[in-house]
Formats: structure tokens, C-alpha cells, sequence
């Protein structure tokens, strides 16, 4: 089936900086889609989520572009902390699909 | 309100046996969900369960099965293990099932299983 994929497995940003986080997707039938967080020795944290009818949504810090034209999603992190170092997945569901479809991942690296 | 909780936390077994994990959703979260995280494949879907019933199932073989309890709480089992079945299980809890507009998932920390 088609997946969800994230364009960089890791990205190096320094501390105070925006983070922007890339993801493509290619089903064209997803109607929602979903960041996670993930810290070591930790299961996927809820970050924020987005219906296809919107093309941004904003959180705490943190803003998800989506582009249906181009079937692309962005996670932005604001004034990056320390705290903020995990791998970032993000996911997709529609069209009847069977679960959520995870990205590989991007290891967010913060530097001092 | 207690998050998902998923126990044992690690486990190792040898191939060839079978091995039951357990997740207790979020209280008045009515569909469990499992998936497999390993470095290589990424998290990838196993099945999820509502109201007791396996309503969608992932590109698993039939070694991997589950099944949910009234009160919600899941199990699942593999059997004959293999040294492939090495990964991290993940269960997920959410008010609904997915595609009726609650897909948000609540993960636990999930069960590190170790094949030999």
C-alpha cells in the first residue's frame, strides 16, 4: 500500500532556533493526519493532529502545515529546547485504510 | 486518568515459543490498537479491536493474534516465535475507532520482546 514518508531521518538544529520537520505522503485519500513524539525507552507521544480540510493548525510551539496540492506535511517547533530531542514520526489514516501508516522518523537533534 | 498501560515491559523468549502481551487502555477508551516498532520497518500496524472485535488487521502472518476483553483490555500472542519477532509492541488506546473521526491514539510505552 502507499506510505507515509518523512524526507530527513535526522535533523540538527541549534538550541532556541525553529525546527521544521518534513513529511510526504502519497495516498491521496488521507483525511487525517497525525506528529508523534518519541524520547528513548518511550512509546509515540501525541504531538498534534490535522484533517485534510484545514491547511494549518497550531499547538503549544508547535504549527502542521498541510499542502494537499502537494501532498505534504510539515511539522514547525518554535524556540527549539533540549526537551525537544526525540525522533518525530508522522502518520496518516483515510480511503478505509487499515490503521495509522507511520513514517520512518526524524531524529530531532538539539545543539547547545 | 491513567495513561495505556502495556505489561511486561521486556520479556525474552527463545524461538519457537509463544508469548502473550497485555494492554490496559485509557479508562473509557473502547478501541485498542497494536503495532510493531523495529529499527529496520519502522512502526508498522498489527490490528485493532473495538467493542471486542478485530475490526481491521495489518500485513501480519497468522503467528500474530489478539483479541480484546469487555472491559477493553487487550492481549496479544504470538506463537512459534522467530528471531524476526524481535521489537518493540506498542499498544494504542483511542476513544473510538479509527475512521469515525477519533483516531488520535494514546500509546503505552510498550513491551520489548527479545527472540533468541
Amino acid at each position: 500500500g502507499e506510505s507515509v514518508g518523512l524526507h530527513l531521518p535526522t535533523l540538527s538544529v541549534q538550541e532556541g532556533d525553529n525546527s521544521i520537520i518534513n513529511c510526504a505522503y502519497s495516498n491521496s485519500a488521507s483525511d487525517y493526519f497525525i506528529w508523534y513524539k518519541q524520547e528513548s525507552g518511550k512509546g509515540p507521544q501525541f504531538i498534534i493532529d490535522i484533517r485534510s480540510n484545514m491547511d494549518k493548525r497550531q499547538g503549544q510551539r508547535v504549527t502542521v502545515l498541510l499542502n494537499k496540492t502537494v501532498k505534504h506535511l510539515s511539522l514547525q517547533i518554535a524556540a527549539t529546547q533540549p526537551g525537544d530531542s526525540a525522533v518525530y514520526f508522522c502518520a496518516d489514516i483515510g480511503g478505509g485504510a487499515d490503521g495509522l501508516t507511520f513514517g520512518k522518523g526524524t531524529h530531532l537533534i538539539i545543539q547547545p | 486518568k491513567a495513561g495505556v498501560t502495556q505489561t511486561p515491559r521486556y520479556l525474552i523468549k527463545t524461538r519457537g515459543q509463544q508469548v502473550t502481551l497485555s494492554c490496559s487502555p485509557i479508562s473509557g477508551h473502547r478501541s485498542v490498537s497494536w503495532y510493531q516498532q523495529t529499527p529496520g520497518q519502522g512502526l508498522q500496524f498489527l490490528f485493532e479491536y473495538f467493542s471486542e472485535t478485530q475490526r481491521n488487521k495489518g500485513n501480519f502472518p497468522g503467528r500474530f493474534s489478539g483479541r480484546q476483553f469487555s472491559n477493553s483490555r487487550s492481549e496479544m500472542n504470538v506463537s512459534t516465535l522467530e528471531l524476526g519477532d524481535s521489537a518493540l509492541y506498542l499498544c494504542a488506546s483511542s476513544l473510538g475507532a479509527t475512521g469515525a473521526g477519533n483516531e488520535k491514539l494514546f500509546f503505552g510505552s510498550g513491551t520489548q520482546l527479545s527472540v533468541l
